[in-house]
């Protein structure tokens, strides 16, 4: 998990409430991404952005919002709108360029379990 | 639409036994194919990529295969150890070598538990 951070790892929230999670990056990648983990449904591909202003979505990005400001840092909004939002959330980098072993190898954060109560 | 199918959803072995684990895609164009595995609240950590043009990869106690006409790969695991209990996570990418535009469609997982 090195070079990619996320906080918190847990996180509670009252239900109605926005909640924002973050993620940091010291790796200078351009790519980044956000998943959602459920148990028993593997990883889901929220939003993603492949450079500093913009930023697209993915599989289920209704009840969500980014933002790519800075290259460092790509911040996941979980808004009142999302249905069902407990859950793991996982950012991750997408590392290695054309012809490399590690091409388009995604470098997983730690995680934020987000819990609303 | 793309889809990753893994089988089976969980297994159970003794240690030192050997087992493998399938995945069947339907993803085009296809592009790449990643073995990752994620220990528990760990994330997932890639373990080998296969190429259209490549059959087997080992890394290893790890062999990855990949049969691109019927679509399907496997990862084989011999004279497993306890610290293989882990989720194993197939993941195809689809889009053309190279391009900036391409698609990540991740498999559900197997659940590996290896018992002493």
């Amino acid at each position: 998990d090195g070079g990619i951070t996320q906080s918190p790892k847990y996180l509670f929230r009252k239900e109605g409430q926005n909640v924002t999670l973050s993620c940091e990056q010291n790796l200078n990648h351009d790519a980044m991404y956000w998943y959602r983990q459920d148990p028993g449904q593997g990883l889901r591909l929220i939003y993603y952005s492949q450079i500093v202003n913009d930023f697209q979505k993915g599989d289920i990005a209704e009840g969500y919002s980014v933002s790519r400001e800075k290259k460092e840092s790509f911040p996941l909004t979980v808004t009142s709108a999302q249905k069902n939002p407990t859950a793991f959330y996982r950012c991750a980098i997408s590392i290695g360029g054309w012809g490399s072993s590690t091409y388009n190898e995604q470098f997983f954060g730690p995680g934020t379990r987000l819990t609303v109560l | 639409k793309n889809q990753v199918e893994q089988s089976p959803q969980s297994l159970i072995i003794l240690e030192g036994k050997n087992c493998t684990l399938q995945c069947n895609y339907t993803v085009s164009p296809f592009s790449n194919l990643r073995w990752y595995k994620q220990d528990t609240g760990r994330g997932p950590v890639s373990l080998t990529i296969m190429t259209f043009s490549e059959n087997t990869k080992s890394n290893g106690r790890y062999t990855a295969t990949l049969d691109a006409d019927t679509k399907q790969s496997s990862l084989h695991i011999t004279a497993s150890q306890l610290s293989d209990s882990a989720s194993y996570i197939c993941v195809v990418r689809s889009g053309y070598s190279g391009a900036g535009s391409y698609q990540l469609t991740f498999g559900k997982g197997t659940k590996l538990s290896v018992i002493p």
